[in-house]
C-alpha cells in the first residue's frame, strides 16, 4: 500500500464548476496535510496546508481533512482555465517536517 | 532573496559523467530538502540538511549520490558516473524549523542523461 494514494485522473470539470479533488494516507501517525500545485514543466507551489480535522478555506479553496476515515480533499470552486495542473497531495508525520507526495490528480478545466 | 534558486535549470550529460546541483535556500531557512521527481510521479524524498548536519538520506540515494550544505547555506547534490535512469527533475526545497507551513520549492533542476 502506498503512504499517500491519489487518482492519477486525468479529471476533467467545466469552467465554473466544482473541481474535487481525493487523497488517503496510510500512517495514522500523519499531522499535517498539504496541497501543491505543479503546472507542466514548473516545480511544486504549495497552495493549502491542513492539521486539524475539518475544513479550511482560502478563496477559491477548501481543503478537508478527515483523519478517522484517512482522508484529505481538496474543492476548487468556480474553476477557471488557469487551474488546470498536476495536484499533489502531501502528508507529514512529524517533527522533521519530511512529505511524502502522492502522484498528483491532473486536472483538466474545459472553456 | 525572495525564494529557493536552484542552478543550472537544465542539464544534458553522457552516461557515466559527473554532474553537481546547487541550491540556494532561503536565507533564514535551516531546513533543505532534496527531492527527485520522475515523470508521472510525485517527488520522491533524498536527503535532508538541518543547517550543515544531513540528518536523514534515503534508500534512493545510492553509493553515487553524495549532498553537502557546507557552513549551513547553499547545498549542492552530486551523482557520479551518472545512468539514464538518473534522469528526471530533481527539486530543493527550505523551511524554517519552526514552521507550521509547507516547503518552498526551488524551480528544479532538469537532468537529461543521453
Amino acid at each position: 500500500q502506498k503512504e499517500v494514494e491519489q487518482n492519477s485522473g486525468p479529471l476533467s470539470v467545466p469552467e465554473g464548476a466544482i473541481a474535487s479533488l481525493n487523497c488517503t494516507y496510510s500512517d495514522r501517525g500523519s499531522q499535517s496535510f498539504f496541497w501543491y500545485r505543479q503546472y507542466s514543466g514548473k516545480s511544486p507551489e504549495l497552495i493549502m496546508f491542513i492539521y486539524s480535522n475539518g475544513d479550511k478555506e482560502d478563496g477559491r479553496f477548501t481543503a478537508q481533512l478527515n483523519k478517522a476515515s484517512q482522508y484529505v480533499s481538496l474543492l476548487i470552486r468556480d474553476s477557471q482555465p488557469s487551474d488546470s495542473a498536476t495536484y499533489l497531495c502531501a502528508v507529514s508525520i512529524g517533527g522533521y517536517q519530511k512529505v511524502t507526495f502522492g502522484i498528483g490528480t491532473k486536472l483538466q478545466v474545459i472553456p | 532573496d525572495t525564494g529557493v534558486s536552484q542552478n543550472p535549470r537544465h542539464k544534458i550529460t553522457k552516461r557515466g559523467q559527473n554532474v553537481t546541483f546547487r541550491c540556494d535556500p532561503i536565507s533564514e531557512h535551516n531546513r533543505l530538502y532534496w527531492y527527485r521527481q520522475t515523470l508521472g510521479q510525485g517527488p520522491e524524498f533524498l536527503t535532508y540538511f538541518q543547517n550543515e548536519a544531513q540528518l536523514e538520506k534515503s534508500r534512493l540515494l545510492s553509493d553515487r549520490f553524495s549532498a553537502e550544505r557546507p557552513k549551513g547555506s547553499f547545498s549542492t547534490l552530486e551523482i557520479q558516473r551518472t545512468e539514464q535512469g538518473d534522469s528526471a527533475m530533481y527539486l530543493c526545497a527550505s523551511i524554517l524549523e519552526q514552521a507550521a507551513y509547507g516547503y518552498t520549492f526551488g524551480s528544479g533542476t532538469r537532468l537529461t542523461v543521453v
